[in-house]
């Protein structure tokens, strides 16, 4: 199965900052990358699919770039409600997979 | 807007099966374009995908767990449904019910999820 490792574990940044995100896949997974956002008790929320294409309704600071094993969320300037867990999961093979997780704290 | 909301027991016993219900509401779940199936989030750890099936029965499964789950849709009554046999404290988790977003059975990603609910495995 393909891995997906996720880059900082941690990243503790002050609202108005730029969040830069990394993930990188085992293998090529061409753009087959989506990116999703977690909250305690909150329904994730999709954000990015094919490596930088926003879903539906997703703010033009959220943006997505990459291709191959190396991937990037960037938030450009962090509001209150950014503040959560961010996931990459590939859709190039099954089974889907997902990374471990980076987690933006203030 | 469509929406999914898990529902079923908190508390399961080792050994015994774990079952849970997505209800499917604002849409439909024979809709084509999309897999109905469970991922999950053991405490302290990220998410794992457990299996996505279509209202017309293609199904996917995550192969360390495939030989314990079945992933069922009732069209009927716009839900669908997870069982995980034999299950041990590993098996602890929140399960999240999911819509996978597909074109011609080709993923493309989790679109709508549910809030998820805690399900602990202990005598």
């Amino acid at each position: 199965e393909i891995v997906l490792t996720q880059s900082p574990a941690t990243l503790s940044l002050s609202p108005g900052e730029r969040a830069t995100l990394s993930c990188r896949a085992s293998q090529s997974i061409s753009n087959y990358l989506a990116w999703y956002q977690l909250k305690p008790g909150q329904a994730p929320r999709f954000l990015i699919y094919d490596a930088s294409n926003r879903a539906t309704g997703i703010p033009a600071r959220f943006s997505g770039s990459g291709s191959g094993t190396d991937f990037t969320l960037t938030i450009s300037s962090l509001e209150p409600d950014d503040f959560a867990v961010y996931y990459c999961q590939q859709r190039h093979s099954w089974p889907l997979t997902f990374g471990g997780g980076t987690k933006v704290e203030i | 807007q469509l929406q999914l909301q898990e529902s079923g027991p908190g508390l399961v016993k080792p050994s015994e099966t774990l079952s849970l219900t997505c209800t499917v509401s604002g849409g439909s779940i024979s809709s084509s374009g999309y897999f109905w199936g469970w991922i999950r989030q053991p405490p302290g750890r990220g998410l794992e995908w457990i299996g996505s099936m279509s209202y017309t029965g293609t199904s996917f499964y995550y192969p360390s767990l495939k030989s314990r789950v079945t992933i069922s849709v009732d069209a009927s009554k716009n839900q669908f449904s997870l069982e995980l046999s034999s299950v041990t404290a590993a098996d602890t988790a929140v399960y999240h019910c999911a819509r996978l977003w597909v074109v011609t059975d080709i993923p493309i990603a989790f679109d709508i999820w549910g809030q998820g609910t805690m399900v602990t495995v202990s005598s």
